[in-house]
């Protein structure tokens, strides 16, 4: 079973940030949260990970709270191209750990 | 950039018809994934592989088998299809957990 909780969908207007929560309250000290993301059609893309301190890339924010049991993805200007199911994802970074998908967020950016 | 190939995008075959779906990574990565896609079951492990002649099981290996005699190439066998096999099939790749890398996906029906 996943081992996060996310909300089934959001709504979010182009241009606008996008604040995707995660709830990941059993953590354990060793474990990263990751994200990715599935647009229609396509294979699930990479996005950003993180332990415990916030981070940032080209693509999107990562905030985790100082406890670690949960995040928020930001994506600071959504546009129509990121309307696609976001999966938060908690593993220990392992080479061979597996990353287990729950349901994801599906995210829906309107003009 | 990472590219992770897949035979086919799409595939229509016979029930008790033997079935390979290929998978193809240029990043010389050690790990390699079978997933299936299903409505309102997100992403389901099948095999995986971690080196060249190695396989372990995944959450649902019934009915699938695979092959790794090559560190680029992992198959991903359906024995005898039935038509509870028809789903979106995804490979992916990694080194380090965090960035796992999707083929695009090969959507097979099973008649």
């Amino acid at each position: 079973d996943a081992k996060t909780t996310q909300p089934t969908s959001m709504d979010c207007a182009e241009g606008r940030a996008a604040n995707l929560p995660c709830n990941h309250s059993t953590i354990s000290g060793n474990e990263y949260v990751y994200w990715y993301r599935q647009i229609h059609s396509q294979g699930p893309q990479y996005i950003i990970h993180g332990l415990k301190n916030n981070e940032t890339n080209e693509m999107a924010s990562l905030i985790i709270t100082e406890d670690r049991k949960s995040s928020t993805l930001i994506l600071p200007h959504a546009t129509l191209r990121d309307t696609a199911v976001y999966y938060c994802i908690v593993g220990d970074g392992g080479s061979q750990g597996n990353l287990i998908f729950g349901k994801g967020t599906k995210l829906s950016v309107k003009p | 950039d990472v590219k992770v190939t897949q035979s086919s995008r799409y595939l229509v075959k016979r029930t008790g018809e033997k079935v390979f779906l290929e998978c193809v990574q240029d990043m010389d990565h050690e790990n390699m994934f079978w997933y299936r896609q299903d409505p309102g079951l997100g992403l389901r492990l099948i095999y995986f592989s971690y080196d060249v002649k190695m396989k372990e099981k995944g959450d649902i290996p019934e009915g699938y088998s695979v092959s790794r005699e090559k560190k680029e190439r992992f198959s991903l066998i359906l024995e005898s299809a039935s038509t509870n096999q028809t789903s979106m099939y995804l490979c992916a790749s990694r080194t380090q957990a965090y960035e796992q890398y999707f083929g695009p996906g090969t959507r097979l029906t099973v008649t």
